[in-house]
């Protein structure tokens, strides 16, 4: 059964620097082919893809939040760890991270995710 | 910048069929993916590699591409299938990107 959990504060400051945890179950992420990514919402608007991280430790990144993000996993622990530098309050959203098992394949489980809100 | 265009809101009466489109100058090359979302969970993915279904998806979901455009179309729709529906793809560079999201109202 494949699950994930995304883990982190649900309060940060501006200017602060947000740290996530995806931890997940079921799936290996040293696997061929596997894929996390993380994935955010704003309240009342549209997903918005952020960046993924594959089994052999290639990283992409949303070309507009490049400088801000950065990704990294942990194989052992079954965690992908996601950073994001200089928060504001319109980065308040509900964060997701979600599992590709295979190119192609689409974001096929998700987490429940988890709110951040950005505020002092 | 890569952009995938939907429309806002598209409603229809149970029974009947719903089509969502999603236009992008990629999605000749790449790949398009549909989700499903209700309000407070997590998306479901509900179409893959354009016209897909993943396990556990009913068949009145199907998709399909032509040219510049994908469609989502729901056959009989049913009032459990109102919900916010996303297309998703993918750049060459390996970036992904969302559509601003489709919400199904069943009248």
């Amino acid at each position: 059964q494949v699950t994930l959990r995304e883990s982190g504060p649900a309060l940060v400051k501006p200017t602060q620097t947000l740290t996530l945890t995806c931890t997940f179950s079921g799936f290996s992420l040293s696997t061929s082919g596997m894929c996390v990514s993380w994935i955010r919402q704003p309240p009342g608007k549209a997903l918005e893809w952020l960046a993924l991280i594959d089994w052999d430790d290639d990283k992409y990144y949303s070309t507009s939040l490049k400088t801000r993000l950065t990704i990294s996993k942990d194989t052992s622990k079954n965690q992908v760890v996601l950073t994001m530098t200089n928060m504001d309050p319109v980065d308040t959203a509900t964060y997701y991270c979600a599992r590709i098992e295979s190119v192609d394949y689409g974001f096929d489980y998700w987490g429940q995710g988890t709110l951040v809100t950005v505020s002092s | 910048s890569y952009e995938l265009t939907q429309p806002p809101s598209v409603s229809v009466s149970p029974g009947q069929t719903a089509r969502i489109t999603c236009s992008g100058d990629a999605l000749p090359k790449q790949y398009a993916y549909w989700y499903q979302q209700k309000p407070g969970q997590a998306p479901v993915l509900v179409i893959y590699k354009d016209s897909e279904r993943p396990s556990g998806i009913p068949e009145r979901f199907s998709g399909s591409s032509s040219g510049t455009t994908v469609t989502l179309t729901i056959s009989g729709v049913q009032a459990e299938d109102e919900a916010d529906y996303y297309c998703q793809s993918a750049d060459s560079s390996g970036t992904y990107i969302f559509g601003g999201g489709t919400k199904l109202t069943v009248l």
